[in-house]
């Protein structure tokens, strides 16, 4: 059973800082790899997805890599503003038709 | 176009009534996905369905939680008898018909249920 964990559970960091999300699973048979961003109270916003053939896709000041073969995924930040603090979740797509979703990193940039 | 909708936006019920949770998928698509969060939990998938199909119930209580996607409006998450255990944010992601495995899923902004 595809588990996905994700490191470290809360983040702080001062304004300006460049900074790395990680996430890991345990089954590399996925179709695709997501980063959202979820606000208190609020729904989930998409990111980035990377599909299994891609290493890395950017998107502004965010850049996701994926390592299929180890399991794992980063979500990199730069220059963070404290509009970035949320939750931020990684979720892979496997054969099944749903996504397995990571516990979070709660990040807080502070200005 | 539309996001993927999702009423009411909170809902409380006491403990052994019903909960109906409604979410209309974006424009165009017709793969509808129902995740719950339990509090300080990640999402945890439900069901996934197409019009008038249920295709994945997995991971979807045995007991009193039913599923559907008519042919017409919205798709429907029902609880019956809740309990305080049922408390949490459900969420609805939809995605389109074509090339469903790669596409992202787009989320609505949830309904979170509280049970007195």
């Amino acid at each position: 059973k595809q588990e996905v964990t994700q490191i470290p559970a809360a983040l702080s960091v001062p304004e300006g800082e460049n900074l790395v999300l990680n996430c890991s699973f345990t089954d590399s048979a996925i179709y695709n790899l997501q980063w959202f961003r979820q606000d208190p109270g609020k729904g989930l916003t998409s990111l980035l997805l990377i599909q299994s053939s891609q290493r890395e896709q950017t998107s502004g000041r965010l850049n996701a890599s994926l390592d299929k073969s180890s399991g794992r995924s980063t979500l990199y930040i730069a220059a963070s503003q404290p509009g970035d603090s949320a939750t931020y979740l990684c979720a892979v797509k496997t054969g099944a038709n749903n996504l397995f979703f990571g516990t979070g990193t709660r990040l807080t940039v502070i200005p | 176009n539309a996001g993927v909708m999702q009423n009411p936006r909170h809902l409380v019920r006491r403990r052994g009534q019903e909960a109906r949770l409604r979410c209309s998928p974006m424009k165009g698509h017709s793969h509808v996905y129902w995740y719950r969060q339990l509090p300080e939990e990640g999402l945890k998938f439900m069901v996934y369905l197409q019009k008038e199909n249920i295709i994945d119930e997995s991971g979807m209580p045995k007991e009193r939680f039913s599923a559907e996607f008519p042919k017409e409006g919205p798709s429907i998450l029902r609880i019956q008898q809740v309990v305080r255990g049922d408390s949490a944010a459900y969420f609805c992601a939809s995605s389109p018909v074509r090339q469903a495995n790669q596409e992202t899923q787009y989320f609505g902004p949830g309904t979170r249920l509280l049970v007195l």
